[in-house]
């Protein structure tokens, strides 16, 4: 499979947890991006990488997220303390330069916060 | 703050029919309007648009950008079944930002 890989596909926690998601990229993609998506809504922009360098942080970002590409291939984006409000469906999507076909999304990673 | 709208947010439509989604904008420094099909979990791929009055076309798909209206519309002629999914239309920005901005999404249900 040479898409992207996003790891668990679903994930449940009780309130307070930490979890960690891990989104593997098409290989020759340099670019990263993280996304969450809620119920009837489009996804929303978290963070992008370029290579291993965090380039662009949302304000939905908060102090509690934190994202990582430590070699320039997969990422991982770790939620602390999580709340009911992060429950969601969390995207990772790669693409190679500023494409002419947009981004290649993973599968995603479902999370609800019980 | 970039702003992208859809509409209808929901469409129910026979097998055959042929229909349109509609998209506007307010993008600052707009570089291009960016369509994608979801039906279960990835968002994939069906247009990126930068140019105004030139159609792109993909088998019964199409889609065109007004950049002077601000808007975009895709086409899906002879509707099938498999064509049932949400449809989000983004936007992204020159000057450094890569970020996509996401409208709401159309859902389509496309009936036998």
């Amino acid at each position: 499979d040479t898409g992207v890989s996003q790891d668990p596909r679903h994930k449940i926690t009780k309130r307070g947890q930490n979890v960690t998601f891990r989104c593997d990229p098409i290989s020759e993609h340099n670019r990263l991006y993280w996304y969450r998506q809620t119920l009837g809504q489009g996804p929303e922009f978290l963070t992008y990488f370029q290579n291993e360098a965090q380039l662009e942080k949302s304000r939905l970002l908060s102090d509690r997220f934190s994202a990582e590409r430590p070699k320039g291939s997969f990422s991982t984006l770790e939620i602390q303390r999580t709340e009911q409000g992060d429950s969601a469906m969390y995207l990772c999507a790669s693409s190679f330069k500023v494409s002419a076909y947009g981004y290649t999304f993973g599968s995603g990673t479902r999370l609800t916060v019980v | 703050e970039d702003k992208v709208v859809q509409s209808p947010l929901s469409l129910v439509v026979h097998e055959g029919d042929t229909v349109t989604l509609n998209c506007s904008y307010e993008v600052t420094n707009f570089r291009s309007l960016l369509w994608y099909k979801q039906e279960k979990k990835a968002p994939t791929f069906l247009f990126m648009l930068t140019s105004s009055g030139i159609e792109k076309k993909s088998g019964r798909l199409s889609s065109i950008l007004d950049k002077k209206e601000l808007f975009s519309i895709l086409n899906i002629t002879a509707t099938q079944t498999g064509d049932s999914a949400i449809y989000l239309c983004a936007s992204s920005r020159r000057g450094g930002s890569e970020k996509l901005v996401f409208g709401k999404g159309t859902k389509l249900t496309v009936n036998p």
